[in-house]
């Protein structure tokens, strides 16, 4: 268990509707990002958010959008679904100190698209 | 920016035998890395990573790796492999000041009896 909660684990959907995953981060880590695993892309970055702040953005969508709250929890907005979105969804967390930034990643929230 | 290269896509070994995953990076500087399984169904799980120091890294489960500055390799390696080994595995190049470490495509290994 790596202290990354993510919700929910399974969803399933239909074209066009918009979904919301949640993410809390391990206890003490300021920083979450979001990645996306598929089998044709493999595991691609989002986007990253340091206490609240967005710090990079990699390969998101604009009809994904995301937001770290004051209590460092996270959401991943996808809207207009298409069936290219079926994937997982994972997000991380991390804590910088004096040997780096390690990310840990959550389980995933596994997303079907139908 | 840098890159990270697993040539191997699949990895097929016997239990008890000895791996070696490959992982071969590109980066200017020296870089962060990592190596993380994913076990079907599951999330990423880190293994081990280096920063700096000494350049045999040990991890959990009995893994390994190997710093090579001179091959810009870092490979993951375990002496006898249990079957509950069969995952994908995956090599990650961070660079210093960044946040966001660059993942390889993975590699799958597979476990014989």
């Amino acid at each position: 268990d790596s202290g990354v909660t993510q919700t929910p684990k399974h969803l399933i959907t239909a074209t066009g509707q918009r979904v919301t995953l949640r993410c809390s981060p391990r206890s003490g880590d300021l920083s979450v990002y979001w990645y996306q695993q598929s089998l044709d892309q493999g595991l691609q970055f989002l986007i990253h958010y340091y206490n609240g702040e967005e710090r990079a953005k990699g390969n998101i969508l604009e009809r994904f959008s995301a937001q770290q709250f004051p209590d460092l929890h996270s959401e991943l907005n996808l809207s207009s679904l298409e069936l290219g979105d079926s994937a997982l969804y994972f997000c991380a967390s991390s804590v910088e100190d004096r040997s780096g930034n390690t990310i840990y990643f959550g389980e995933g929230s596994w997303l079907t698209v139908v | 920016a840098q890159s990270v290269t697993q040539p191997d896509i699949h990895i097929t070994v016997s239990e008890g035998a000895s791996l070696e995953l490959r992982c071969n990076y590109s980066y200017g500087a020296t870089p962060y890395l990592f190596w993380y399984v994913q076990s079907p169904g599951q999330g990423l799980q880190l293994l081990l990573k280096y920063f700096s120091g000494d350049t045999l890294v040990q991890g959990i489960k009995g893994f390994e790796a190997e710093f090579k500055r001179s091959q810009s390799s870092f490979n993951l390696r375990k002496p006898s492999v249990h079957w509950s080994d069969a995952a994908e595995y995956f090599c990650a190049v961070g660079a210093r000041g960044s946040y966001i470490p660059t993942f390889g495509r993975g590699t799958s290994l597979i476990v014989h009896p």
